[in-house]
Parts: C-alpha cells; structure tokens; sequence
C-alpha cells in the first residue's frame, strides 16, 4: 500500500528567501507525481506533474524533481513571496494507473 | 472554459442526520473522483467513476456513504446516517480519462461539512 510523507508539516519563512519542500513515497512503482496548492477554503490547484520517466520539472519559480529510486521529490520555491502561503501537497497514484494518495501537506506561510 | 461545480459549500447538521452533496464535472471528462479531506490530512479517495461505472469504492463506508453518478455527468455523494468523524471536506475532481499518467485532475472548491 502507497504512504506518502511530507516534511515539513508547516513552514514559516520571510519574504524573498528560497525554499524546498520535501515528499517521500514508499512504492517506487509510480505513474507520476504531483505536486497541488491548496489556498484555505478552496479546492487544489496542480502546479506540476513529473511523469515516472523524468528527473524534474520547472514552471516558473518552482522547479519540482523526482528521484523514483530513493522514493523522494522535492519541490523548490525561488524567491519565495507573501502570494506563495498555502497548504503544498504532493501525489502519486497507488499502483499503476490508480488513482491519487496524497501526502498530509506543507503549511506554507511566507512573511512580508 | 468551466471547473468543476460543487454544492452545497458548507453544510452544518447534527449526528445521525443526512446529507447529500453534488458535483458537476468539467464538459467531457470521463472520470470522476470524490475525495475526502479531513482537517489537517490529505484527501483521500471514496470513489471512481469511468463515465456511470464504479472503478473504485474501497474506501467507501458503504454503511452510511453512497454515490451516483447517473447518465455519466453529475454525481451526487450521501452520507446517511452521518457521524461526528464526517465532518471533513469533500471534493470532487474530474479528468477526461482514467489514465492518471496522461492527465492533471481538476478539483472542485470542496463542501465543507461539520457534524454536530
């Protein structure tokens, strides 16, 4: 059964600082993983997607990679601003094609 | 063009009563997902639909949970009778097929339910 972790559970950084984020998975055997924001009150957005056979992937200030041996993503954050707080989710698909299980999340709060 | 619709956004009852949510996918996606998110998890899955066909119940409390998903559009998850541990959100996404290697899930905004 896929268990997927995140650490930290929350973050409180000042404006301008770059970050990381950190998944970790226990079945190697992944589709992709994806990486979601979820603002308070709302539904989750994705930022970005890595399919199983890449290494990472950029979409402006984040840049998301994946090292499907070791079971672990990171997602990077430049230049972090107040707009970025939010809750930083990470997901695989079980096995195969199946659908999501998800991480508990990041709390992201960034402090102008 | 339009995300995902759900309703009701926030529903408040008291134990043992019922509610319903509703969830209207994106135009044109196959697939539908309801997820439960309780405060401080991640979602996780209830159910799958490929167009009116389940995927995946496994994790549906098939004692108090149902859904449908009549003509292969809108959905609809009850929840009877409810207890305090449903109080959570409940989110619906749509993709336009069952591969999630080739697609990105749409989410809907959620329904906030409390059980009191």
């Amino acid at each position: 059964k896929q268990e997927v972790t995140q650490i930290p559970a929350a973050l409180s950084v000042p404006e301008g600082e770059n970050l990381v984020l950190n998944c970790s998975f226990t079945d190697s055997a992944i589709y992709n993983l994806q990486w979601f924001r979820q603002d308070p009150g709302k539904g989750l957005t994705s930022l970005l997607l890595i399919q199983s056979s890449q290494r990472e992937q950029t979409s402006g200030r984040l840049n998301a990679s994946l090292d499907k041996s070791s079971g672990r993503s990171t997602l990077y954050i430049a230049a972090s601003q107040p707009g970025d707080s939010a809750t930083y989710l990470c997901a695989v698909p079980s096995s195969g094609n199946t659908p999501l299980v998800f991480g508990k999340g990041t709390r992201l709060s960034v402090i102008a | 063009e339009a995300g995902v619709a759900q309703s009701p956004r926030y529903k408040i009852i008291e134990k043992r009563q019922s509610v319903a949510f509703w969830c209207n996918p994106i135009s044109g996606h196959a697939t539908l997902y309801w997820y439960q998110q309780i405060l401080g998890q991640g979602p996780k899955l209830l159910i799958q639909f490929q167009n009116n066909g389940v995927v995946d119940d496994s994790q549906l409390p098939k004692d108090r949970f149902s859904a449908e998903r009549l003509k292969g559009v809108d959905s609809t998850l009850k929840i009877q009778p409810a207890k305090l541990e449903d109080s959570a959100v409940y989110l619906c996404a749509s993709s336009p097929v069952r591969a999630p290697g080739a697609n990105v899930l749409t989410f809907g905004a959620g329904s906030r339910l409390t059980v009191l």
